[in-house]
């Protein structure tokens, strides 16, 4: 059963901490993305990643970092510099020209 | 620079059609994107057109494309409950990136 997953589904953090979101898919894509929503508005590009081993910031890359050293898994973390964190996070992956997107994580940062 | 605009609302009587219109300023996009997205869920690709095309159909859905007038429109035919959701138009914008809209929810009634 092919797909990206994404967990948790809902995450709990006091401010301060620092916050790893999990993502993962067995679909063979070489190209992950990190995408950030917030009520109202549409999806921001937090980074993305073409290839193993590298990545690039997207729109609001600060206060996150990634690594990519499986094509498999592309985790982000949410660190105490980021100054709004709470939101919804959606991984996706792209083959060709389509891009596919998880079912997303909540955080909440109180 | 890259911004979609999409109107905010849409409501719409089931059996109906539905025509969802959104705004592009990228005159070098490849690719328009339509996604939707259901509560709590993340983005499903419904359907995408390739810059140099004017229409395309799948099943219930038609995009339409103006490329002088960066204009994009989805329409459904036939609307049903199921469809009720947040429709997000995408532009590709390099580097297969996306730049999306603040998306357009639409809510079907009896």
């Amino acid at each position: 059963d092919g797909g990206i997953t994404q967990s948790p589904k809902y995450l709990f953090r006091k401010e301060g901490q620092n916050v790893t979101l999990s993502c993962e898919q067995n679909l063979n894509h070489d190209a992950m993305y990190w995408y950030r929503q917030d009520p109202g508005q549409g999806l921001r590009l937090i980074y993305y990643s073409q290839i193993v081993n590298d990545f690039q910031k997207g729109d609001i890359a600060e206060g996150y970092s990634v690594s990519r050293e499986k094509k498999e898994s592309f985790p982000l973390t949410v660190t105490s510099a980021q100054k709004n964190p709470t939101a919804f996070y959606l991984c996706a992956s792209r083959r060709g020209d389509e891009q596919y997107f998880g079912p997303g994580t909540r955080l909440t940062v109180t | 620079g890259e911004d979609v605009e999409q109107s905010l609302f849409l409501s719409v009587r089931e059996g109906d059609s539905s025509v969802i219109n959104c705004t592009y300023t990228d005159s070098s996009s490849t690719y328009l994107y339509w996604y939707k997205q259901e509560p709590g869920a993340g983005l499903q690709l419904l359907t995408y057109i390739f810059s140099n095309m004017d229409m395309k159909q799948d099943q219930r859905l038609t995009v339409l494309l103006n490329k002088k007038d960066k204009h994009l429109s989805l329409r459904i035919a036939d609307t049903q409950t199921g469809d009720s959701a947040i429709y997000f138009c995408a532009e590709s914008i390099g580097d297969y990136k996306l730049s999306f809209g603040a998306g357009t929810t639409v809510t079907v009634r009896a």
